[in-house]
């Protein structure tokens, strides 16, 4: 199984900022099969990149996602106040399907 | 608009059976797969297997099989999950979440609101 690893754990930056999450795999996913999500408190997750770079219906074009092989970024260009949540990757390159730990963005 | 409405919060004993169901609408229910996923209390996501509503068909996470049945009517577009005999570690909330598959494995498109089971003597 395909162990995903995202860091840092906790982020803290202000609002306007530029946030850079990163999710490393243990072996490389095939066809860039890498997705991101975004939970808030109390919610299901969101879908907001597919495919490592596709950006999912509805998702402001701050989100952008890059990588390929075993290192990806899921980049935030300016940070609005409804981002600070809690972020995770999930590859669907190998079943099982697996998520990283998650990356919890806070305001600085 | 595609939804998937899942059961309630849930109560139970160890020891006790349960099952839980995620109902989809605004789409071709048996066309898509359902996956299951688990958020333990403060916790990250755990994919727990999924389900081909058309055929029934399923496929487990190593970690869940053998843990956990999922089942579906497809005449009624609910998929569901069952256990037989509820351990405290199974207190999380659950998932359900629409299925986009990309080769033999997928990502989640849209997500039910989550059914939290409490398991507690």
């Amino acid at each position: 199984e395909i162990v995903l690893t995202q860091s840092p754990g906790t982020l803290s930056l202000s609002p306007g900022e530029r946030a850079t999450l990163s999710c490393r795999a243990s072996q490389s996913v095939s066809s860039n099969s890498l997705a991101w999500y975004q939970q808030k408190p109390g919610q299901a997750p969101r879908l907001l990149i597919f495919g490592a770079s596709s950006r999912a219906t509805g998702i402001p074009d701050r989100f952008s996602g890059s990588g390929s092989g075993t290192d990806f970024t899921l980049t935030i260009s300016r940070l609005e106040a409804e981002d600070f949540e809690v972020y995770y990757c999930q590859q669907y390159g190998d079943p099982p399907e697996t998520f990283g730990q998650g990356t919890k963005l806070e305001i600085k | 608009e595609v939804q998937l409405v899942q059961s309630g919060a849930e109560v139970k004993k160890p020891g006790e059976s349960l099952e839980i169901s995620c109902q989809g609408s605004g789409y071709s229910f048996s066309t898509y797969r359902i996956a299951w996923v688990r958020q333990m209390p403060g916790k990250g996501l755990e994919w727990m297997g999924l389900i081909y509503p058309g055929n029934s068909a399923t496929r487990y996470s190593p970690s869940f099989q053998g843990q956990v049945t999922m089942s579906a009517d497809k005449s009624i577009s609910t998929a569901y999950l069952q256990w037989s005999s509820l351990k405290a570690s199974d207190t999380a909330m659950y998932y359900c979440a629409r299925c986009i598959p990309v080769g033999r494995a997928c990502y989640f498109d849209y997500w039910g609101q989550g059914s939290l089971v409490t398991v507690s003597s």
